[in-house]
C-alpha cells in the first residue's frame, strides 16, 4: 500500500531564516510527489510536483523539493521564510503516475514567527 | 489556468433540510472531478471520485445515499448533502483533473457547511 507519513505536524520558523517540511512515502512503483499548502479556510494551492524529469524540482512562491529514492523522502525547502508562508502544507503521492487518487499525507502546520 | 471555483463558500442550514454545493472548472475541461471533506486541523479525506456522465465511485464508509453527486458536463460537479444533520457539519472541498493524462488535481475554495 502507498502511505505519506509527513514528519512534523508542527513547524516555527523566524521570518527570514530556512524552512524545511519533511515528508517520506512509500509506493511499489514510480510515483508522482506533489506539495499542496493551504491557508486557513482556502482549498489547496498546487506548489510543485515531481514526475520523475529531474529530481530537484523546483515550485512557486520560491519553495523546491528533492526526490531522493534511497531515502524515499520529498523534503519541501526554502531558503528564507516570509509571513505569507505561514499556513498548512500537505505532502501528497499517487501511488502509480497518471492514478486517478491522490493520497495524503497528515499535513504540516507552518509558524512563521516575526 | 487551471481555476476550480466553488459555490457557495459557506451555508449554514437547518437539521434535515439538503444542501447543494457546486464545483467548477473554470479554464478547462474535467472529465475527472474529486469530493473530499476536511475536519478542522486534519488532512483531506477523499469522499468521492466523479467522472462525467457516470455515476460516481464512493469511498468506502461514504453513504452515496446521503452524498448525491452529479456530473453532468465536462465543467460542472455539483455534491448535494441531503437530509442533514450537525454531524455532517465540516470543509468540503472538491478537485478536477484537466484531462486523463495527468495526474494532477487542481482545489476549489471549499465550502463550510454549517448544520444546525
Amino acid at each position: 500500500a502507498q502511505s505519506v507519513t509527513q514528519l512534523d505536524s508542527h513547524v516555527s520558523v523566524s521570518e527570514g531564516t530556512p524552512v524545511l517540511l519533511r515528508c517520506n512515502y512509500s509506493s511499489s512503483y514510480s510515483p508522482s510527489l506533489f506539495w499542496y499548502v493551504q491557508h486557513p479556510n482556502k482549498g489547496l494551492q498546487l506548489l510543485l510536483k515531481y514526475t520523475s524529469a529531474a529530481t530537484l524540482v523546483k515550485g512557486i512562491n520560491g519553495f523546491e523539493a528533492e526526490f531522493k529514492k534511497s531515502e524515499t523522502s520529498f523534503h519541501l525547502t526554502k531558503p528564507s521564510a516570509h509571513m505569507s508562508d505561514a499556513a498548512e502544507y500537505f505532502c501528497v503521492v499517487t501511488p502509480v503516475q497518471g492514478a486517478q487518487k491522490l493520497v495524503f499525507g497528515q499535513g504540516t502546520r507552518l509558524t512563521i514567527n516575526p | 489556468g487551471a481555476v476550480v471555483s466553488q459555490h457557495p463558500s459557506w451555508v449554514i442550514c437547518k437539521s434535515g433540510t439538503s444542501v447543494k454545493i457546486e464545483c467548477r472548472s473554470l479554464d478547462f475541461q474535467a472529465t475527472t472531478m474529486f469530493w473530499y471533506r476536511q475536519f478542522p486541523k486534519q488532512s483531506l479525506m477523499l469522499m468521492a471520485t466523479s467522472n462525467e456522465g457516470s455515476k460516481a465511485t464512493y469511498e468506502q464508509g461514504v453513504e452515496k445515499d446521503k452524498f448525491l453527486i452529479n456530473h453532468a458536463s465536462l465543467t460542472l460537479s455539483t455534491l448535494t448533502v441531503t437530509s442533514a444533520h450537525p454531524e455532517d457539519s465540516s470543509f468540503y472541498i472538491c478537485s478536477a483533473k484537466p484531462g486523463q493524462g495527468t495526474d494532477t488535481q487542481y482545489f476549489g475554495p471549499g465550502t463550510r457547511l454549517t448544520v444546525l
